[in-house]
């Protein structure tokens, strides 16, 4: 089955406006990232957040292992964050390997 | 600023054919990948490597080769194409275990 859930699939916000993605994952986590692509593009990591919370501008990542979930928080939201955002998780047994999410497509307009 | 490149950035062949994709990487990472990435099942890893010389398996390995040739060059070879393999192929590096993986931009794949 699927290791790792994203939702929700797309999202649609005007710009300003708050969003919310979530990551929830199957199987016990040794860490977790957090990858933003653009339609076409290569992907370009956000967070590398094995637990807790981490900021970066008007974004915000938080993770909770024992509870195998992780959040992604964007605030006032702009045009330019239109793109796939994309989770990815290392499993406990997995050995250096990643597996990611199906992703979110988020689109912004004004 | 980690830098990753594949070459070729586009490719079409036919059935049957024989493709290489190559990947370096200049910021001396121990680890490289290769995924693909299609609509409906996300990035998926081929293989990877943690120095020159050694291969992992990863989890869509069938149908593909690869080989570390030194730290910075990661090959994947497809050595009778197939149409499913038509795919957006990328390369990745990262500096250790536990540490964000770098990605180069990507090659598009077109079996006939």
């Amino acid at each position: 089955g699927q290791q790792v859930q994203q939702s929700p699939t797309s999202l649609v916000l005007q710009e300003g406006e708050n969003a919310e993605l979530q990551c929830n994952f199957s199987t016990s986590l040794n860490s977790m990232q957090w990858f933003y692509q653009r339609p076409g593009g290569s992907l370009v990591s956000v967070f590398y957040n094995p637990s807790g919370t981490k900021q970066s501008g008007r974004l915000t990542s938080t993770t909770v292992i024992k509870e195998r979930r992780s959040s992604l928080h964007i605030s006032s939201s702009q045009i330019t964050d239109s793109g796939t955002y994309l989770c990815a998780m290392e499993p406990a047994s997995s050995g250096q390997k990643l597996v990611f999410g199906q992703g979110t497509i988020l689109k912004v307009y004004l | 600023e980690a830098a990753v490149t594949q070459s070729p950035r586009n490719k079409v062949t036919v059935t049957g054919g024989n493709v290489t994709l190559s990947c370096r990487q200049t910021n001396s990472h121990n680890y490289m990948y290769w995924y693909r990435q299609d609509t409906g099942h996300g990035l998926r890893l081929i293989h990877y490597s943690y120095g020159a010389g050694n291969l992992q398996i990863g989890d869509v390995p069938d149908g593909y080769k690869a080989t570390r040739t030194t730290q910075e060059d990661f090959f994947l070879l497809l050595e009778l194409a197939s149409p499913s393999q038509t795919s957006l192929y990328f390369c990745a590096s990262s500096d250790a275990r536990q540490d964000t993986q770098y990605f180069g931009p990507g090659t598009r794949l077109l079996v006939l």
